[in-house]
């Protein structure tokens, strides 16, 4: 049974780093064919794709956020923790990170943490 | 930003069939990359829903559907059920940019 569970602050200030860990059991992301991934959702907005981090420590990041995402894993700890610089009030939003299936064409995320909101302000 | 563009909202009565679209590009769907569906109930977490274009994982019912067709991909849901109403978002992944994962930009679906 793979479950995952964010975790993290609750409230930064502008320009601050956040900083947001990904608890995982139920499977190895040392294991061939696997990634998590870290997604976020603005109050009544669409889903937005951050960062992935796949078994053999490859990563990804979104285009408009690279510069400010950094994705690592340790894997005895079974954990993903996603950094993200200078946070403004945009970034107020609930951040899930996800369980990603491999594939040669069809890469999916079959399982997802509960997210954890993540407001923004002075 | 979104590369895949979903209608906002959709809406049907009980018993009817409802589609929604996710029109992607050259660099995404049309490039042979696979599309995805997750259903995001109120207040919860987003659930997958269709896998590799038509694939239905284990307990989502045969009411959802999913199909690719060039640079774009549907989702049918037929006998529309009051639990249905719900966000719906389609995934993919885009090779430009060194590659990335992409989000549509969800359609609400409305239970008349």
């Amino acid at each position: 049974q793979i479950t995952l569970k964010e975790s993290g602050p609750t409230l930064v200030k502008p320009t601050q780093t956040l900083t947001l860990t990904c608890t995982f059991s139920g499977f190895s992301l040392s294991t061939s064919g696997v990634g998590v991934g870290w997604i976020r959702q603005p109050p009544g907005k669409a889903l937005e794709w951050l960062a992935l981090i796949y078994w053999d420590d490859d990563k990804r990041y979104s285009p408009s956020l690279k510069s400010r995402l950094t994705i690592t894993k340790d894997t005895s700890k079974n954990q993903v923790v996603l950094t993200m610089t200078n946070m403004d009030p945009v970034d107020t939003a609930t951040y899930y990170c996800a369980h990603l299936l491999v594939g040669a064409t069809t890469d999916y995320f079959d399982y997802w943490g509960q997210g954890t909101l993540v407001t923004v302000s002075s | 930003q979104s590369v895949l563009t979903q209608p906002p909202s959709v809406s049907g009565a009980p018993g009817q069939r409802v589609t929604i679209s996710c029109t992607g590009s050259s660099s995404n769907i049309g490039a042979g990359y696979d599309v995805h569906w997750y259903q995001q109930l109120p207040g919860t977490a987003p659930k997958l829903l269709i896998y590799g274009n038509s694939n239905r994982p284990s307990g989502v019912p045969d009411r959802f559907s999913g199909s690719k067709s060039g640079t774009s991909a549907s989702l049918a849901i037929t006998g529309l059920q009051a639990e249905d109403e719900a966000d719906y978002y389609c995934q993919s992944y885009d090779s430009s940019l060194s590659g990335h994962y992409v989000f549509g930009t969800g359609t609400k679906v409305t239970v008349l």
